[in-house]
């Protein structure tokens, strides 16, 4: 069973759109950590945010927002007014430990294409 | 400050042989983990070296081994290779463990593997 899932394959917007890309996770433990990455044409994936299970606070960064609840254990992340330098593919991310507890594990959703058009 | 390094960029091998990719960290991180891109499976965890020791590890078989240098330097190796690793390896540095931090990504490492 897929641990993170980011339904949206792939998603196009006009310029200046707001837009949301989901991510719903699955896990047993109650510490854990949530990811969003950021991978441009270039292919170099580079951070965009981090969550552990613990904070539920909903986090604004310039035009970039992200939704943490974990009663639907979803991690949702909103670009306002999107530009074009926003294309890229978004992935979600989730660490957390294995069922012994001694390893971690990292586990990316299958990322989402996100086109903004001029 | 320079980020993380990936070598070779480019690499095409045949099936069996075996391959090293090298990732050099951010100056100061100790924390080297290593993942796989494919269209089919996407992005995957391979595994971590924190200090030189391998801290936690994905879902691979023992072909996809690794280690860690006293510099921080990490080397990944696959061997007899199968057309399934072609892939973009990816290499990340972090301050902590991997797994709860932020990670710096390289430019990646894509193997054919024909």
């Amino acid at each position: 069973a897929q641990k993170v899932t980011q339904a949206q394959t792939e998603i196009s917007v006009v310029e200046k759109e707001d837009v949301t890309l989901d991510c719903v996770y699955e896990t047993r433990d109650t510490t854990y950590y949530l990811f969003w990455y950021k991978q441009p044409p270039s292919g170099e994936l580079v951070f965009l945010i981090r969550r552990n299970s613990f904070d539920e606070q909903n986090e604004i960064s310039g035009r970039y927002s992200w939704n943490f609840q974990k009663s639907t254990s979803s991690f949702n992340f909103t670009i306002t007014a999107s530009q074009v330098v926003d294309s890229a593919v978004y992935f979600c991310a989730l660490s957390e430990a294995d069922s012994g507890g001694s390893n971690y594990k990292l586990t990316f959703g299958k990322g989402t294409l996100l086109t903004v058009n001029p | 400050k320079a980020g993380v390094t990936q070598t070779p960029r480019y690499l095409i091998k045949t099936r069996g042989q075996q391959v090293t990719l090298s990732c050099s960290p951010i100056s100061g991180h100790r924390s080297v983990s290593w993942y796989q891109q494919t269209p089919g499976q996407g992005l995957q965890f391979l595994f971590e070296y924190f200090s030189e020791t391998q801290r936690n590890k994905g879902n691979f078989p023992g072909r996809f081994s690794g280690r860690q240098f006293s510099n921080s330097r990490s080397e990944m190796n696959v061997s007899t290779l199968e057309l399934g690793d072609s892939a973009l390896y990816l290499c990340a540095s972090s301050l902590m463990t991997a797994l709860t931090g932020e990670l710096f990504f390289g430019e990646g490492s894509r193997l054919t593997v024909l």
